[in-house]
C-alpha cells in the first residue's frame, strides 16, 4: 500500500516561512491534497491538486510537488496558522492520508 | 454552500455494527462528486474509509473493506457507513466529506461535516 511520511512537527517564528513536507515514491506523479486542522475541528482543504488554491484561502498558502516530495509553504505565519497539516492523495481509489505535522508558530 | 451532517450513536458495543448517516443540504447528492467517510481516533491522524457515488459504486480502504458497507439514499440526500465487527480501536471521530471532482477525478475534499465521536465499549 502507498504511503506518505511527514514530519512530526514543524517550527517557525511568527511571519516568517513554514515548510511542511509530505513525502511518497514517486508523489510528483499524483495530484496531492493539503489539509489544515485546528483543535476540536474538522478538516479544512487548503491546497488542492498541488497548488491551487480554495476560495478564501490566503495567498499565504502555498503548494508544490516534485519528484518523491511535495511542500506546503505558508509565508509570513500567524498565530492562527497553528494547527495539524495533513497530505492526501489517492492511490489505486484509494485515499491516503499521510500521519500529520503538527505546526507550532513561536 | 454545501453542508454535511453526520448522526448516529455514539456508543457502539464491541463486535457490533456502528451505524452512522450523512445527510447532505446545499447541494445535490447526485451531483458529479464522491462522498467519503474519513476517521480519526483520539489524538492520531486521518483514516479514509471508503467512498460512494449516486450510482452506488463504492470504493474502500483495503484494510477495512470486509466490514465496511456504504450506501446512498437519493431521494433523502444521504449516505450511510456500517462498519461491523467493530472493537476498541474503531473508537474514533467519524467524519463525511465530499471529494469534489469538478476538476477531474481524485480530488480533495472540500467540504466535511463536524464529526460525530462513536465509542466502542461495554
Amino acid at each position: 500500500s502507498y504511503e506518505l511520511t511527514q514530519p512530526l512537527s514543524v517550527s517557525v517564528a511568527l511571519g516568517q516561512t513554514a515548510r511542511i513536507t509530505c513525502g511518497g515514491n514517486n508523489i510528483g506523479s499524483k495530484n496531492v491534497h493539503w489539509y489544515q486542522q485546528k483543535s476540536g475541528q474538522a478538516p479544512v482543504l487548503v491546497i488542492y491538486r498541488d497548488s491551487n488554491r480554495p476560495s478564501g484561502i490566503p495567498e499565504r498558502f502555498s503548494g508544490s510537488n516534485s519528484g518523491n516530495t511535495a511542500t506546503l509553504t505558508i509565508s509570513r505565519a500567524q498565530a492562527g496558522d497553528e494547527a495539524d497539516y495533513y497530505c492526501q492523495v489517492w492511490d489505486s481509489s484509494t485515499g491516503v492520508f499521510g500521519g500529520g505535522t503538527k505546526l507550532t508558530v513561536l | 454552500q454545501v453542508q454535511l451532517q453526520e448522526s448516529g450513536p455514539g456508543l457502539v458495543k464491541p463486535s457490533g455494527t456502528l451505524s452512522l448517516t450523512c445527510a447532505v443540504s446545499g447541494g445535490s447528492i447526485s451531483s458529479s462528486n464522491w462522498w467519503s467517510w474519513v476517521r480519526q481516533p483520539p489524538g492520531k491522524g486521518l483514516e479514509w474509509i471508503g467512498e460512494i457515488y449516486h450510482s452506488g459504486s463504492t470504493n474502500s480502504n483495503p484494510s477495512l473493506k470486509s466490514r465496511v458497507t456504504i450506501s446512498v439514499d437519493k431521494s433523502k440526500n444521504q449516505f450511510s457507513l456500517k462498519l461491523s465487527s467493530v472493537t476498541a480501536a474503531d473508537t474514533a471521530v467519524y467524519y463525511c466529506a465530499r471529494e469534489n471532482v469538478t476538476y477531474g477525478p481524485e480530488g480533495g475534499f472540500d467540504y466535511w461535516g463536524q464529526g460525530t465521536l462513536v465509542t466502542v465499549s461495554s
